[in-house]
């Protein structure tokens, strides 16, 4: 089985660009897709990225998502940061025998 | 519209058995692959384990294998996680969650909290 490590925390001010990390401990970040989900206080978590860099119907265009096979990692990028952007935010993968792992979660917060 | 309840969590001893069961909604829930996915209190998401639409094939995490069992009634609209031997460790909010486009878990629940403490 392999992990999916996240920075702990990430901050930064409203209207600017924030990429949040995602690596792969073993196994290629190319051979399974890379899921990005948002969690607000309170709620479950909700896709903004799906399939490396998809977004489904309703998540605005600020937000993207990437892959680096140099680097074995996943980027989550949200650019002219809102306030309502601030929540949680978990990287997703799989492997070949079915076995779906989250990342630790990266909090960020929008001051 | 799309709804996903879920019921039955509580407090529990270690070493004791719970099922939490979901109830499903607003779409054909027997052409869907379902998921639990469970968060402890103030920790991050955690996959637990996931049936196919039909129920033929199960996969669980490692750390849950041969003590939970998911399980799904399709007349029923009903999904189930059946946890036995209960650890404390495994004290969180449990989330079914329903597998829709590519590998994406679409729709999820609000979660029941299972509290496992002596």
């Amino acid at each position: 089985n392999f992990m999916l490590t996240q920075p702990h925390s990430v901050s930064e001010s409203p209207g600017k660009t924030v990429t949040i990390s995602c690596t792969r401990s073993s196994g290629s970040i190319a051979s399974n897709y890379v899921q990005w989900y948002q969690q607000r206080p309170g709620s479950a978590p909700t896709i903004v990225i799906y399939e490396n860099n998809q977004r489904p119907s309703g998540v605005p265009d600020r937000f993207s998502g990437s892959i680096d096979t140099s680097s074995n990692s996943a980027s989550l990028t949200i650019s002219g940061l809102k306030t309502e952007d601030e929540a949680d935010y978990y990287c997703h993968s799989y492997d070949t025998t079915n076995q779906w792992v989250f990342g630790g979660g990266t909090k960020l917060t929008v001051l | 519209q799309v709804q996903l309840v879920e019921s039955g969590g509580g407090v529990v001893q270690p070493g004791r058995s719970l099922r939490v069961s979901c109830a499903a909604s607003g779409f054909t829930f027997r052409n869907y692959g379902m998921h639990w996915v469970r968060q402890a209190p103030g920790k991050g998401l955690e996959w637990v384990a996931l049936i196919w639409y039909d129920g033929s094939n199960k996969y669980y995490l490692d750390s849950v294998k041969g003590r939970f069992t998911i399980s799904r009634d399709n007349s029923k609209n009903t999904l189930y996680l059946q946890m036995n031997s209960l650890r404390a460790e495994d004290t969180a909010v449990y989330y079914c969650a329903r597998r829709g486009y590519s590998y994406v878990l679409d729709y999820w629940g609000q979660g029941t909290l299972v509290t496992v403490s002596s």
